[in-house]
């Protein structure tokens, strides 16, 4: 069984653009998490999908969004980009997101802004 | 507010030695307690986990100890071996859904 894949790998973009990142679960998978991993905060956690409805919120201002199609694929947006939005993204599924359940990381995507 | 803390945040231990890692917590409603490994490049990985109605879980070399009363957990890595250098995060979570709130990671190396 695959693993979950996040494209792209690595990104650099410049303050003040937007991007998109995806993953794609395990299939079967209909719990995508995302979190930022950074030297400085460590790994923190930004939004959970379940059946295409956010369930969990994470404190990050709002220039990060996300969503879920039917197909349990996620995407996230980071618009306005800051230099402080370099980070490592972090996509994780689950089956169902219950308490207990494994979650399974993608090899994530490393944004860098200059 | 850093709600799970993480001690040490490296350490280095000879192969064959323990690897004890300490973990402390905050929020009283959490009620189950992962560990994962990361290696360079790669996300991490699920080692083991617990619940608070459990003292102490093992797998293999890896053994979690749970203290509910002192809010604190720990993981042991028996015989370490170079294989286990890596980043190890604790983490813990309340109730459903994946919201993991993670420590701050300790940078292992074990050395022949």
């Amino acid at each position: 069984k695959a693993g979950v894949t996040q494209t792209p790998r690595y990104l650099i973009k410049t303050r003040g653009q937007q991007v998109t990142l995806s993953c794609s679960p395990i299939s079967g998978h209909r719990s995508v998490s995302w979190y930022q991993q950074t030297p400085g905060q460590g790994l923190q956690f930004l939004f959970e999908y379940f059946s295409e409805t956010q369930r969990n919120k994470g404190n990050f201002p709002g220039r990060f969004s996300g969503r879920q199609f039917s197909n349990s694929r996620s995407e996230m947006n980071v618009s306005t980009l800051e230099l402080g939005d370099s980070a490592l993204y972090l996509c994780a599924s689950s089956l169902s997101g219950a308490l207990q359940e494994t979650q399974y990381f993608g090899p994530g995507t490393r944004l860098l802004v200059l | 507010q850093q709600q799970v803390k993480q001690s040490p945040q490296s350490l280095i231990v000879q192969k064959g030695g323990i690897s004890i890692i300490n973990c402390a917590y905050e929020n009283t409603a959490f009620d189950y307690f992962p560990w994962y490994q990361q290696f360079p490049g790669k996300g991490p990985a699920l080692l083991i986990a617990i619940r608070p109605d459990v003292s102490e879980k093992k797998e293999g070399r890896f053994t979690i100890s749970f203290n509910k009363s002192a809010k604190q957990f720990s993981l042991h890595i028996m015989d370490s071996q170079p294989g286990d250098s890596a980043t190890y995060f604790c983490a813990a979570s309340t109730g459903g859904g994946n919201k993991l709130t993670f420590g701050t990671g300790t940078q292992l190396k074990v050395e022949l």
